[in-house]
């Protein structure tokens, strides 16, 4: 049973470009939630999706920043116009079901911004 | 709001030393998850526990045991025998009922650095 994967694993973009970060979750999974790890840091929650629905965005910046779960194909993550604060880890992770079930996370994708 | 604190930023052990990792939660629920995860130099987060809020009973596995107590809101993670492989960032983390989707709180991590 493949893992969470998320790719690219690593990503350089200049300020001002866009960046894509992909997710596909575990099979039988339909819950997906982005984490980021700035430098330093612990994670922090960004957003929570289900397919084709944003639950939870609280933790996303309001701007640059949104997501999506389509009914077919990966999550995304997109980072419009990105900036140095940018560069960061960040998580995808996957869960079964609504409820109190461990959200088992993918590599990572280090995003630089140069 | 929930909150997690891991005091320990840095802990430096020799190899076979016990070790002692801290957390320490805030919230106002009653129902409630706690999670360890590990991060080893590869950057990868591997789970490690779940324990719910009404199960207080310590947990052991293998080298590795939880003490959660609810009196002093601590979920302890103690390594036995420490190895070197054990050397990486661990987390602990928590997960409201309240919150709509579950998310996970988590602490800043204790980097465990394990000298042979």
């Amino acid at each position: 049973n493949a893992g969470v994967m998320q790719n690219p694993r690593h990503l350089v973009r200049r300020r001002g470009q866009e960046a894509r970060l992909r997710c596909s979750p575990m099979k039988g999974h339909s819950h997906v939630y982005w984490y980021r790890q700035l430098p330093e840091e612990g994670l922090k929650f960004m957003v929570y999706l289900q397919k084709e629905n944003i639950i939870d965005e609280s933790g996303m910046p309001k701007e640059r920043f949104s997501a999506e779960f389509p009914k077919e194909g990966p999550s995304i993550l997109r980072i419009q116009q990105v900036v140095r604060g940018d560069s960061a880890a960040y998580f995808c992770a996957s869960s079964p079901l609504k409820g109190f079930y461990e959200q088992y996370f993918g590599p990572g994708t280090r995003l630089t911004v140069t | 709001a929930q909150k997690v604190t891991q005091a320990q930023t840095e802990i430096s052990v020799v190899e076979k030393e016990d070790v002692t990792l801290d957390c320490v939660y805030e919230t106002r629920d009653t129902t409630y998850y706690l999670f360890w995860y590990k991060q080893p130099p590869s950057g990868e987060l591997v789970f490690l526990i779940r324990r719910n809020s009404f199960d207080e009973q310590n947990e052991i596995s293998g080298r590795y045991s939880w003490n959660f107590q609810k009196s002093t809101s601590s979920f302890n993670f103690t390594i036995t025998a420490s190895q070197v492989v054990d050397s990486a960032v661990y987390f602990c983390a928590l997960s409201e009922a309240g919150n709509a989707g579950n998310m996970l709180t988590f602490g800043g991590g204790t980097r465990l650095m394990v000298k042979p």
